[in-house]
């Protein structure tokens, strides 16, 4: 069985200061993770992942998420925010082998001016 | 690249109607798949299929249908409309399903009011 948490349903931050989005996994086995952000009236986009290797993954727009296996942690992070980086972040898990990912429940990003 | 589009956008149903959500990808992908969207309760799984010809069960089935014809389309059809199932419906794609390091790609999104 596969699990996500984001025990975070928003997250305030001021523009230019750093944030993070927190999520942890529970699965058997080893894990891919993902993050993925939704703006209004859109769908998901894809915005970075971990398979292995380097612990520290880069994305796109900026974005950043640290895979600590000992925790069982996958947090996303952003060292200046944006006012656009406001919206809702998803992350999501899946094991080698499946075909259907876990997604947490979202945290929404909200960047105040 | 057109990617995934859900057509339509926007539907109102009354209780009791049938309609079918359509789904379509160019991307050539094997694995397609449909979630609805609610407040509070993230995404949920429907159905989904791993190719053409093959359609399994989600996390929330029962109200649904599904085919898979083609590689490029998955319609997602509501057989008789109830007010539970007012939300926003997504469709989403991926390679290979064998490949569960891909991700998904998603369209934009059907949101039904069922009155």
């Amino acid at each position: 069985a596969q699990s996500v948490a984001q025990p975070e349903d928003q997250v305030n931050v001021a523009e230019g200061n750093p944030l993070t989005v927190k999520c942890t996994y529970s699965v058997s086995g080893n894990p891919y993770l993902f993050w993925y952000v939704q703006y209004p009236n859109r769908g998901l986009q894809f915005l970075l992942k971990y398979i292995t290797g380097d612990n520290l993954v880069k994305g796109s727009y900026g974005f950043e998420a640290e895979f600590n296996k000992s925790q069982t942690s996958f947090h996303l992070k952003k060292p200046s925010a944006l006012v656009s980086d406001s919206a809702l972040y998803f992350c999501a898990v899946i094991t080698g082998g499946s075909y259907i990912p876990t997604f947490g429940r979202g945290t929404s990003l909200i960047v105040h001016p | 690249n057109a990617g995934v589009t859900q057509t339509p956008k926007f539907q109102v149903l009354k209780t009791g109607q049938s309609m079918t959500l359509q789904c379509a990808q160019d991307m050539n992908h094997e694995y397609m798949s449909w979630y609805r969207q609610d407040p509070g309760m993230g995404l949920r799984l429907i159905h989904y299929s791993v190719g053409a010809g093959i359609t399994d069960q989600g996390e929330v089935p029962n109200g649904y249908n599904v085919s898979r014809s083609t590689t490029e389309d998955f319609p997602l059809r509501l057989l008789s409309a109830a007010p539970s199932q007012t939300s926003v419906y997504f469709c989403a794609s991926t390679h290979r399903p064998a490949q569960s390091n891909s991700p998904l790609h998603f369209g934009n999104g059907t949101r039904l009011t069922v009155t």
